[in-house]
């Protein structure tokens, strides 16, 4: 079966740099969700989209922003890095005509590091 | 934010049972989840429970939820090496809001 599709899967940048991160859900699937796990943490959300227009914010900084595409693709663009944004970051997706809404599908994960 | 704990660790003798425990301080959790996390790779549901739900099984995984003293476990029959991984369990709210909580994380090391 189908899963979510993150790129890049690893991503070295230096301060001050920025970078995008993109998450492909699995197909039928409406929603698409941001984590962020640091070294040894577990998963913080970040923002979540609902047919493309944002549902739900958390802990995300402000030189993160992120949308949802019309082919229901995600992006989180991320300014001004710090190297505690060294993380994995994950994207999820769920699908409210699915029947099961609320089964959560998780990426592979980008993994950034931030020199 | 919402509080979800579990222990950090766990070690069981390959072909014993698991328990891995959580207890979590919303009670307007709706649904309780358990993921599995192998070392550097992403999150993998292993399964749910639904907040009216006392009981569910799923070949050898077994989830219990106590509602009243807001605890959450998950046992593993015949726990094999390929089972060592981190376990996080994670509640949705009824809040509106979809996104997931999670906990701690319990880092199950099975001995051969």
């Amino acid at each position: 079966a189908a899963g979510v599709i993150q790129s890049p899967r690893h991503l070295i940048k230096e301060k001050r740099e920025t970078a995008t991160l993109k998450c492909y859900p699995i197909p039928r699937h409406d929603t698409v969700y941001w984590y962020q796990q640091g070294p040894g943490q577990d998963p913080q959300f970040l923002i979540s989209f609902y047919e493309k227009m944002q549902s739900d914010k958390g802990s995300i900084p402000d030189r993160f922003s992120a949308q949802q595409f019309s082919d229901y693709h995600s992006e989180l663009n991320m300014s001004s890095l710090e190297l505690g944004d060294s993380a994995l970051y994950f994207c999820a997706s769920s699908g409210t005509g699915t029947g099961v809404f609320y089964e959560q599908y998780f990426g592979p994960g980008t993994r950034l590091t931030v020199t | 934010g919402e509080d979800v704990e579990q222990s950090l660790f766990l070690s069981v003798r390959e072909g014993d049972s698991s328990v891995i425990n959580c207890t979590y301080t919303d009670s307007s959790s709706t649904y309780l989840y358990w993921y599995k996390q192998e070392p550097g790779a992403g999150l993998q549901l292993l399964t749910y429970i639904f907040s009216n739900m006392d009981m569910k099984q799923d070949q050898r995984l077994t989830v219990l939820l106590n509602k009243k003293d807001k605890h959450l476990s998950l046992r593993i029959a015949d726990t094999q090496t390929g089972d060592s991984a981190i376990y996080f369990c994670a509640e949705r709210l009824q809040t509106g809001a979809n996104n997931l909580f999670f906990g701690t994380g319990t880092r199950l090391t099975v001995i051969p």
